[in-house]
């Protein structure tokens, strides 16, 4: 059983506001991903980090930003939603590149911005 | 640069029967893993299979093997004895040295009775 956990699970929001999704993990893992999932299509890396302090940038352009403080915790943040960023959300983590270690994924955050 | 390409939007396959998804990809570091996940209609991302590229054997687990073709660059999913349940999206993935974990386009499997 997976230990990572995504909030909310569902989030209709205004245009303009700010937004977090939370996302933790409880089995110490080091690497952290942010992927961005419309329905029914492919998974595009859009954040993904190292460790604590680490941050980088994935292969698709987003104009969200993140933050890793704690190992255990992996935010993801739009200062100002827009209809363009709907879409679903998936956080995951795995062993810092081990073998066979496979990446856990969460829920899930699906956002709506009206 | 890392890429997976799957190139079978959709598949269908009669229950009981066997099916092959495949997978391709580009690398240029030696050391890599591939991986299989499953996508039902509710969302979550289940982990199937893995296979190392310095791993000798193809890949077993359960109803599920990989074909992996290390010189062709594929690393096609066989389901034996397909199931109701199969139905569902499937993805290949890769993690090179780099770490970073990227995924291919997806084939929708459905299963007929």
């Amino acid at each position: 059983e997976a230990d990572i956990y995504q909030t909310p699970r569902y989030l209709v929001i205004g245009t303009g506001k700010k937004i977090t999704l939370e996302c933790s993990q409880t089995m110490g893992h080091d690497k952290m991903y942010w992927y961005q999932q419309d329905p029914g299509m492919e998974l595009h890396l859009i954040h993904y980090s190292y460790g604590v302090n680490s941050t980088e940038k994935g292969d698709l352009s987003s104009e969200s930003t993140v933050s890793r403080i704690r190992t255990e915790h992996f935010p993801l943040t739009l200062e100002s939603a827009r209809p363009s960023h709907t879409s679903q959300y998936l956080c995951a983590s795995s062993e810092f590149w081990k073998g066979n270690t496979e990446a856990f994924f969460g829920q899930g955050t699906r956002l709506t911005v009206v | 640069a890392q890429k997976i390409t799957q190139t079978q939007p959709g598949m269908f396959v009669q229950e009981k029967e066997a099916v092959t998804l495949d997978c391709t990809y580009d690398t240029s570091d030696p050391s890599y893993g591939l991986f299989w996940y499953k996508q039902p209609s509710s969302g979550e991302m289940i982990f199937l299979i893995y296979q190392g590229s310095y791993d000798q054997q193809n890949a077993t687990e359960g109803r599920y093997s990989l074909n992996f073709q290390k010189a062709r660059k594929s690393a096609n999913l066989v389901i034996s004895a397909s199931q109701l349940g199969d139905s569902a999206m499937y993805f290949c993935a890769m993690r090179a040295d780099t770490g970073k974990l990227i995924f291919g386009q997806g084939t929708t499997l459905q299963v007929k009775p």
